[in-house]
């Protein structure tokens, strides 16, 4: 495997249900983000970690939960969302942060019923 | 704060020639980057080209060139000779440099037509 990839690719939930989105990179960065990318708007970010440490949390609601163990693995735990969360969610990767050249995973395509 | 303005939402060419995509941007970084991000359908985002904004020279990348306007804020995509391939979402995003956070625009859908 190269480059960043995202399990599951395509997920459908209920309201009720809990998951977890997963994104592993292996490049060997630093840093790690998730963004959430809704028609016609602009990526959205959500959370930005560094060196396993979050820095930065975008006024996300809290039934988005990020997890980050390694360096190269991060999670995003969902729980009781809305039909408003559908969308695609994107991982990236950079070497460090401020090096901002970011490389992207495919996404993960989240339908909310 | 950052801002990135991309004022065509959809753009097409025909196969062969050239088109030109539109960003505008804001930003109080006076070292930063720029990037153009492709997005094909239902496939993965790659960068497509990137400029330092301290480098007066404009970034190319075989059949892409940038128009990079400093002081105008503006920063322009180039691509020359079309290929079906090139059908995608185009990003413009900026900024980083002390602000790590990459702003991107709604992006311009191009379409290739044979």
């Amino acid at each position: 495997e190269t480059g960043v990839t995202q399990t599951p690719r395509h997920l459908v939930m209920g309201m009720t249900n809990k998951k977890s989105l997963k994104c592993e990179q292996h490049l060997g960065h630093n840093a790690m983000y998730w963004y959430k990318q809704s028609a016609k708007k602009p990526l959205e970010l959500m959370f930005v970690y560094s060196l396993e440490e979050r820095v930065e949390n975008n006024s996300v609601p809290s039934r988005f939960s990020p997890e980050c163990p390694n360096s190269s693995h991060l999670f995003l735990h969902l729980h009781t969302l809305q039909p408003e969360d559908s969308a695609l969610y994107l991982c990236a990767s950079s070497q460090d942060l401020g090096v901002n050249e970011q490389f992207f995973g495919p996404g993960t395509r989240l339908t909310v019923l | 704060a950052q801002t990135v303005t991309q004022s065509q939402p959809e753009m097409s060419v025909q196969e062969a020639e050239t088109v030109t995509l539109s960003c505008t941007y804001d930003t109080s970084e006076n070292n930063y980057y720029l990037f153009w991000y492709k997005q094909p359908p239902s496939r993965q985002m790659i960068l497509v080209i990137r400029q330092e904004a301290y480098k007066q020279q404009n970034a190319t990348e075989n059949r892409f060139s940038v128009n990079f306007q400093k002081a105008a804020k503006s920063f322009s995509l180039k691509i020359s000779d079309s290929q079906l391939g090139d059908t995608a979402m185009y990003f413009c995003a900026c900024c980083g440099g002390s602000n790590y956070k990459l702003t991107f625009g709604k992006g311009t859908l191009l379409t290739v037509n044979p």
